[in-house]
Parts: structure tokens; sequence; C-alpha cells
């Protein structure tokens, strides 16, 4: 079956550290991965994709994303955490790239909390 | 541009009790799509609508029906709400080829 896991339920890092938050796939073909954020009681925005071509993937608010095919991962990173950046962030892909109607399959979140 | 709206931002129903959650867009976006919400859960697919006049079901289809109203539209109804259905729901839209925009939610609890 096609899955998203996303190891740590939470992520706590200090303010001004560099921050990881782990992301691993197992679909079949070259899917499409993408990061969403999602602040309390708002809805999903979009931060970042990778569709081909370089491994390092920069997007929104400062963060990139690393992408391995070899150990299927995509993880979201940031040089500097902010404590603005505490906030659920799910891990999505696209099995079928971005055809139409072709919906995400999602991880179930990790809480990033940075402290000051 | 208003994004993705959703109507109403919360509810709470008894158990067998209806309603239409609405969902509307204003991009010009061919796909739409209905997820839920639950804690340690991620989002689950409800059903999606490729394009104006069709729709299929997703991950979580049962108890749920949809309408894809017209281009702008997709409405997402429960005809016998249980307790199983409290949850927050998306409704999302991309265009072709790009990343999916999300809905600001509908929180419901079925009592």
């Amino acid at each position: 079956a096609q899955s998203v896991a996303q190891p740590e339920d939470q992520v706590n890092v200090a303010e001004g550290n560099p921050l990881t938050v782990k992301c691993t796939y197992s679909v079949s073909g070259n899917p499409y991965l993408f990061w969403y954020v999602q602040y309390p009681n708002r809805g999903l925005q979009f931060l970042l994709k990778y569709i081909t071509g370089d491994n390092l993937v920069k997007g929104s608010y400062g963060f990139e994303a690393e992408f391995n095919k070899s150990q299927t991962s995509f993880h979201l990173k940031k040089p500097s955490a902010l404590v603005s950046d505490s906030a659920l962030y799910f891990c999505a892909v696209s099995p079928l790239g971005l055809q139409a109607g072709t919906a995400l399959i999602f991880g179930k979140g990790t809480t990033l909390s940075v402290s000051s | 541009n208003a994004g993705v709206t959703q109507t109403p931002k919360f509810q709470v129903l008894k158990t067998g009790q209806s309603m239409t959650l609405q969902c509307a867009q204003d991009m010009n976006h061919n796909s739409m799509y209905w997820y839920r919400q639950d804690p340690g859960m991620g989002l689950r697919l409800i059903y999606y609508s490729a394009s104006e006049g069709t729709t299929d079901k997703g991950e979580v289809p049962n108890g749920y029906n949809v309408s894809r109203l017209n281009k702008r539209e997709f409405s997402l109804r429960l005809e016998s709400a249980a307790p199983s259905q409290t949850s927050v729901y998306f409704c999302a839209s991309s265009p072709q080829g790009r990343e999916q925009f999300f809905g600001p939610g509908t929180r419901l609890t079925v009592l």
C-alpha cells in the first residue's frame, strides 16, 4: 500500500538552531512530494514541492527540503528556527504526479515546537 | 481573490441529523477535493472531483455524498450524521499541474 511516514510526532528545537522534520514515503514510480504547514485553527498552507531536478528544493519562509531517492525520503529543513515556525507540518505525496484529480497521500503530521 | 472558502466554520449536530458542507473556489481550478482531519491520522480523502461533472470516491467515502454543482462549487453531504464523523473537514482545489490549495476548514461535532 502507498504510504507516507512522519516518524516523529513532535520535534522540539531552540530558536536559532537548525531544524529537521523527517518524512519517508512508500510509493511506486516517481511521485511528486510536498510539504504543508498548518497553524492552529487554520487550513493547510503550501510550503514547497519536489517534482524533478535538483534534490534540494527551496520554499516559503526560509524552508527547504532534501529529496533522497535511494532512501525514499523528503526531509524538511531550516537553518535557523523561529518561534513563529511552531506549527503542525504535513508531508504529502502525489503518486500520479499532478494529473487532474490526483489526490494527495498525507503523513500523520509532526508538531514543531520552537522555544525562545 | 478569496481562494477557497468553506461554510459553516463550526457545526454541532445530533446523531441522525443531516447537513451539507459548502465549498467554493474563485481560482478557476478544475479539480476539487474533500478531506477529513482527525488527530494523529493526518488528512484522509473522502471524495474528489477531477473536473466539472465528475466525482470519485477517495479513501473514506462511507456516510458521505458529494455534488459538483459547477466549476466553482463542491459540496459534501452527511445524510445521517454519526459520532464517528466528528472531525475537521477541509476542501481543496487545484489547477492542472499544480499543488492543492486548501480552505480554512469546518469543525464538525456530532453528539
